[in-house]
């Protein structure tokens, strides 16, 4: 049972055009998501993360946006930049309850943004 | 640089064969964790560690076990390797406290053959 969806397995984008990443969640409990970015042979490294408490974050040229009610979040890259290309996981923990720190990951989504 | 650090890079291994995979990291974060990657699953948690002297089990722990006896170090053992523990394993770290983001390892890529 997949707690946390990305249905999109790829995504290709122009540069300096928006990437919008989705990722939906079917835990209620869940009150805290990220954004991680990998590269190749490299750990994912944290983007951004929302609090439920919230409706947007934003940071530089990356937002987040979280729908509670349809369990849907998604994650906007503008302008979109050749170095954006990775694989983008979504990822959603219980904070204030008993999963503490561990976090549920989605399967991931490769985007590639082409010069 | 501080960060953690995964040893070895790579493996490969003989089926039936003990492994233990090695994580440091010089943060002094009270929580570390261990992740598995595998193709169209993302990353699955093996185990985890809230502090030191305390572990528990993640969403695929069988098969697996981790020790933590102090801050830095949290390795993972595989008792007894099996080919569906071919897999890419991170180790991560974070703050303690729910609403931390964790860091991450480089990764060792395994092999059971």
């Amino acid at each position: 049972d997949q707690q946390v969806k990305q249905n999109s397995p790829s995504l290709s984008v122009q540069e300096g055009r928006i990437s919008i990443l989705n990722c939906d969640y079917t835990n209620s409990m869940f009150d805290y998501f990220l954004w991680y970015k990998k590269y190749p042979a490299e750990g994912p490294t944290f983007l951004i993360s929302i609090s439920s408490i919230k409706d947007k974050n934003e940071d530089g040229r990356f937002t987040v946006f979280l729908n509670k009610s349809a369990k849907h979040l998604s994650l906007h890259i503008v302008p979109s930049q050749p170095g954006d290309s990775a694989v983008y996981f979504c990822a959603a923990n219980d904070a204030g309850g008993t999963s503490y720190g561990k976090l549920t990951f989605g399967q991931g989504t490769i985007l590639t943004v082409h010069p | 640089i501080a960060g953690i650090t995964q040893a070895p890079t790579s493996q490969i291994l003989a089926a039936g064969r003990r492994m233990t995979l090695r994580c440091t990291q010089d943060m002094r974060h009270n929580a570390m964790y261990w992740y598995r990657q595998d193709l169209g699953l993302g990353l699955r948690l093996i185990h985890y560690s809230n502090t030191a002297g305390t572990t528990g089990k993640g969403e695929v722990p069988d098969g697996y076990s981790v020790s933590r006896a102090n801050t830095d170090d949290f390795p993972l053992t595989l008792a007894s390797a099996v080919p569906s523990q071919t897999s890419v394993y991170f180790c991560a770290s974070s703050e303690q406290g729910g609403n931390q983001p964790q860091h991450f390892g480089d990764g060792t890529r395994l092999s059971i053959l």
